[in-house]
């Protein structure tokens, strides 16, 4: 197991578009995190899986979002109807529960035209 | 939202120098983490410290946390030119990291 990996990279869309990525998490881990990251902030909670459950969303995680992690392992992140202020770094990142620390994957950079 | 506020918000200095970030948050936490992230990359971790630490060390790194002044701070001993990135703290409270807006650390060769 090399890590998280997180795929495309990059992401060019137009606006109105919809857009999907995806994230495979470390096999042994149970959580699953995505967080947004726009230039020079920290990043912003999105939304976290513990398997195939979602436990909680953030307020940033409006209905054009939707994640699912159908069977525990990979993660699809979809936004619908993207729009301008979409554009951003996002980030899976993945963990045991009580574990010691996340791993983060390389991010999905996401630009909206 | 973001919960940790790290200061400063940029820090250059010239290698073999010691580089010190602090972080102060808000509520209660059950450990604090520290991750370092390289320009359009992604995060890795660093160390964590849990509530009832108070120091931690890790190679060059060393990482203190006062628990009633809801504050903690990265030391980097002897940086080097390969330190150069942005360092965040994060809040652990049980159930996701609530992250700072970091401190962006340039080390001149």
């Amino acid at each position: 197991d090399t890590g998280v990996s997180q795929d495309p990279r990059h992401k060019i869309t137009k606006r109105g578009q919809n857009v999907t990525f995806r994230c495979d998490p470390i096999s042994e881990h149970n959580r699953l995190y995505w967080y947004r990251q726009t230039l020079g902030q920290g990043p912003e909670f999105l939304t976290y899986f513990q398997n195939e459950a979602q436990l909680e969303k953030s307020r940033l995680l409006s209905d054009r979002f939707s994640a699912e992690r159908p069977k525990g392992s990979f993660s699809t992140l979809e936004i619908q109807r993207t729009e301008q202020g979409d554009s951003a770094m996002y980030l899976c990142a993945s963990s045991l529960v009580n574990g010691d620390g996340y791993t983060f994957g390389s991010g999905t950079r996401l630009t909206v035209v | 939202s973001q919960q940790g506020e790290e200061d400063p918000q940029a820090l250059s200095i010239q290698e073999g120098e010691n580089a010190t970030m602090n972080c102060s948050y808000k509520t209660s936490i059950n450990n604090l983490q520290w991750y370092r992230q390289n320009s359009g990359r992604g995060l890795v971790h660093l160390i964590l410290i849990r509530s009832n630490e108070r120091e931690k060390h890790s190679g060059r790194l060393r990482v203190t946390l006062d628990t009633s002044k809801k504050s903690s701070s990265l030391l980097i001993t002897a940086s080097r030119a390969a330190d150069t990135a942005s360092y965040f703290c994060a809040t652990d409270a049980g159930n996701m990291l609530t992250f700072g807006g970091g401190t962006r650390l340039m080390v001149k060769p």
